[in-house]
């Protein structure tokens, strides 16, 4: 089945330990996003890649990244994670801009 | 700056119980509005809405838009304890950027 997949579900780190969070998708679609989601909070978005055009959040701080080396994978690097970047990180997929994004089923990050 | 606001926050209602949520927005060059279910994981699609006065159903859920007061409306009939879940709604924005609501948080008891 076409999905988006991510990896690991759940990833514990360490305060200023680097980490890299996966998403893959089968959907063949353009646009790849990210999104941060922390508890009862809703999804706040912090980049998207049109297929190779990175487009950043102004307000997305310089320590998150992330590099989409093929239409199937996006990765999300958060150089220094502190205690405040622990939260739910959701990868989505659109075929374009203007309609319905799949969401994989998140990545939660704990930071020590 | 974009803004959305769901109404009410949360809600507790037996089953059986209709409910209605709600979502008013201002969004610059808005171009759609998303309706989307979220438990305890991913967020998943429910419905698009692009054009006011058009009602959207699926099975006991349904939703209207009005470009011209800036809401949509979200009614679920007969609910179940399934449909406990936080529901979110996003309008989509001149950069084509979703903008997603606080949620209403749904919990049905039995």
């Amino acid at each position: 089945d076409a999905m988006v997949i991510q990896n690991p579900r759940y990833q514990v780190t360490q305060f200023g330990k680097p980490v890299t969070l996966s998403c893959s998708q089968t959907l063949n679609h353009n646009v790849m996003y990210w999104y941060q989601q922390k508890s009862s909070q809703a999804p706040k978005l912090l980049f998207h890649y049109y297929d190779k055009d990175f487009n950043n959040e102004a307000d997305t701080p310089d320590n998150f990244q992330s590099r989409r080396p093929n239409t199937s994978f996006c990765f999300l690097d958060i150089r220094s994670p502190g205690l405040g970047d622990a939260a739910m990180y959701l990868c989505a997929t659109s075929p374009g801009l203007a309609g319905e994004q799949f969401f994989g089923p998140g990545t939660r990050l704990t930071v020590l | 700056e974009d803004k959305v606001v769901q109404s009410p926050l949360s809600l507790v209602v037996h089953e059986g119980d209709t409910v209605t949520l709600n979502c008013s927005y201002e969004v610059t060059n808005f171009r759609s509005l998303l309706w989307y279910k979220q438990e305890k994981k991913a967020p998943t699609f429910l419905f698009m809405l692009t054009s006011s006065g058009i009602e959207k159903k699926s099975g006991r859920l349904s939703s209207i838009l009005d470009k011209k007061e800036l809401f949509s409306i979200l009614n679920i009939t007969a609910t179940q304890t399934g449909d406990s879940a936080i529901y979110l709604c996003a309008p989509l924005n001149a950069g084509n950027m979703l903008t997603f609501g606080g949620g209403t948080r749904l919990m049905v008891k039995p």
